[in-house]
């Protein structure tokens, strides 16, 4: 089935522990990206990743970083988790950016609550 | 910064039109894209406008004024399933950036 599958579909997560959101697309698009959605906020951007191996830091990039070592996985960490992280997690991805016709498509999400 | 506003909450009734507005103040603009969102769901592309007039995509139509920087999304003989958040999403330096979104309330 062709799109973006993102695990876990949710975590409990004590602070100060490390935690890895996982994002794998099988469209073959070389942009990736990673928001957050919080409510009353709307989607923001954390980091995002313009073709495999480069990365870029969004609006709010402190307290996670990525990696793009292929076209397909775009994982997203956190590397010491803290309470104000509490979020859904969308990854997304899209045919080549720099595209302005390019529309972005998303995974069905991560639930993350750090406790 | 950008700075995307949209309202909060709409409801209309089945059959009815609603339109949401979105006004925004980014820099790089690109164009505009508006995005619909089911409850614990992921969102999903509706609609891009890069120059200014109307798009019409049956039921739904989207309309962009560069010069005004506004945008709206008109929906048509609303359904319960249209129930939804609505995001106008800005897209600017190839990135996009999000209003908080607009919750469309479909009563019978």
């Amino acid at each position: 089935i062709a799109g973006i599958t993102q695990a876990p579909t949710s975590q409990i997560l004590a602070a100060g522990r490390r935690m890895t959101l996982r994002c794998t697309q099988d469209m073959r698009h070389n942009a990736m990206y990673w928001y957050r959605q919080d409510l009353g906020l709307g989607l923001r951007l954390i980091h995002y990743s313009n073709t495999a191996g480069t990365t870029g830091k969004g609006e709010v990039p402190d307290g996670y970083s990525v990696s793009r070592a292929n076209t397909d996985d775009f994982p997203l960490t956190l590397a010491s988790a803290v309470p104000s992280q509490t979020s859904v997690y969308f990854c997304a991805s899209s045919d080549s950016a720099g595209k302005p016709t390019d529309t972005q498509y998303f995974g069905p999400g991560t639930r993350l609550t750090v406790l | 910064g950008q700075n995307i506003d949209q309202p909060t909450e709409m409801t209309a009734t089945e059959g009815a039109i609603v339109q949401i507005n979105c006004t925004y103040q980014t820099s790089g603009f690109n164009g505009l894209f508006w995005y619909q969102q089911h409850a614990g769901e992921a969102p999903t592309f509706l609609s891009y406008n890069v120059l200014d007039g109307l798009e019409e995509k049956g039921r739904f139509s989207s309309f962009l004024s560069r010069s005004k920087g506004y945008s709206y999304l008109l929906l048509k003989e609303l359904q319960m399933k249209d129930s939804a958040s609505y995001l106008c999403a800005v897209d600017h330096d190839y990135k996009l950036s999000f209003g908080a979104g607009t919750t469309v309330t479909v009563r019978a």
